[in-house]
This record gives C-alpha cells, sequence and structure tokens, in this order.
C-alpha cells in the first residue's frame, strides 16, 4: 500500500457520460498529480495542484478539469466521454510542490471503460 | 523541453541472465533521472533515481544505473534476472528547475523465462 488511495478502481461507462474520479494523497503530502497512461499513448502528465492551487498542465483535454480540496483530496472529472478516454488514471503525490528531484508515490490507478 | 527514449517495448531474457533496459534522455538543463517499474495491476514505484553526485546509482532489488552524460543515456541494468522482475520498466525525466511533471518514456515490459 503506497498511501495514495484511488477510487473508483474501475468504472464503465458510455459514451457522451461524466465521471469523477478521487484520489487521497499520501498523509503530509501537498501536491497532487494526475496521469493518463492508455496502449497508445503511454503515461501522459494531466494536471498537478499544490495544496489546492493549479500547479502546472499538461496534455489535459478541456472536458476534463480537476480540483484540490482543502483536506487536500483532488478530483479528476471527465465530461462529455469518448471511446479514446477509455485509459488507466493514475494519482500520484509528493510533500512539495516544485522540485525536480521529488519522487512520485503513486496510487494504485483508477481504471475507466467507456462503452 | 525534456523527452525519454526507451528503446525497445518488449525485452526477453532468461532467469539468471542479465538484464539490460536503455535509456536515453534529452534535456536542455541537467536533469533529475529516475526508473520506474509497474507489477501487474499496480501503480507506479520507484526502483532509482539520479540528482547529482556519483553517476552509478543503485536501486532496490538488485537494480542499478549509470548516468552518462556523453551519451545521454541512462540505462537500467540487474547482474541476473529472477522470475520477480517481469514488470514494466519506465525511465522518467525530470530537472532542476522543477517546473516541469516527470516526463515519462513509453516504457518497457520486461519478461523473464525459467
Amino acid at each position: 500500500d503506497s498511501g495514495v488511495t484511488q477510487t473508483p478502481k474501475h468504472l464503465i461507462t458510455a459514451t457522451g457520460q461524466r465521471v469523477t474520479l478521487r484520489c487521497s494523497p499520501r498523509s503530509g503530502d501537498l501536491s497532487v498529480y494526475w496521469y493518463q497512461q492508455s496502449l497508445d499513448q503511454g503515461l501522459q502528465f494531466l494536471i498537478q495542484y499544490y495544496n489546492g492551487e493549479e500547479r502546472a498542465k499538461g496534455n489535459i483535454l478541456e472536458r476534463f478539469s480537476a480540483q484540490q480540496f482543502p483536506d487536500l483530496h483532488s478530483e479528476l472529472n471527465l465530461s462529455s466521454l469518448e471511446l479514446g478516454d477509455s485509459a488507466l488514471y493514475f494519482c500520484a503525490s509528493t510533500p512539495q510542490g516544485a522540485g525536480g528531484a521529488n519522487v512520485l508515490t503513486f496510487g494504485a490507478g483508477s481504471r475507466l471503460t467507456v462503452l | 523541453a525534456q523527452s525519454v527514449t526507451q528503446l525497445g517495448s518488449h525485452v526477453s531474457v532468461s532467469e539468471g541472465a542479465l538484464v539490460l533496459l536503455r535509456c536515453n534522455y534529452s534535456s536542455s538543463v541537467p536533469p533529475y533521472l529516475f526508473w520506474y517499474v509497474q507489477y501487474p495491476n499496480q501503480g507506479l514505484q520507484l526502483l532509482l533515481k539520479y540528482t547529482t553526485g556519483a553517476t552509478l546509482v543503485k536501486g532496490i532489488n538488485g537494480f542499478e544505473a549509470e548516468f552518462k552524460k556523453s551519451e545521454t543515456s541512462f540505462h537500467l541494468t540487474k547482474p541476473s534476472a529472477h522470475m520477480s522482475d517481469a514488470a514494466e520498466y519506465f525511465c522518467a525525466v525530470s530537472d532542476q528547475t522543477g517546473r516541469r511533471a516527470l516526463t515519462f518514456g513509453s516504457g518497457t515490459r520486461l519478461q523473464v523465462q525459467p
């Protein structure tokens, strides 16, 4: 158990729907990262939050949004879902915000299947 | 911009044989380099990292990697493969500015044959 908790573990939904993925970072970690892992795109960085504020943005679609709450948990919202959004979505956390040497602690992922 | 290229999406070795997984990086500033491992149905976990100092880095489970600036490489090795090493391995790069999130390579799936 890495200490990073992601729910749900598996989610099956239909095209056009909206889903919310939840992440609780490791105790004491202030920074949360979201990554998407798919067969064709590999591991893609989506977005990072630090202590409630957006810190960095990657290849996140406009249909996707995220936020980090005062208790430091984070939610990734995916809307108008398409077949191509089917992927593993990982959350990772670190103690600090910026700092290239930070080691990311990953959750087990949420597997999204869009039918 | 920063990126990593992992040569070989699949590598197969016999149990007891040398493991060599290749990673080349591109970075406009001095890089920090990482190897992560992903076991089936699990998240990624850190094997080892290079920041500064000694260029030969030792990690968990007998793995090590050597930072070679002249070759822009950070290959991962293990002298003797074990069945439990079968997994997917990711090389990743960040930099000292910390302004960019960790950038991962495409991954190498390691198979270990009995």
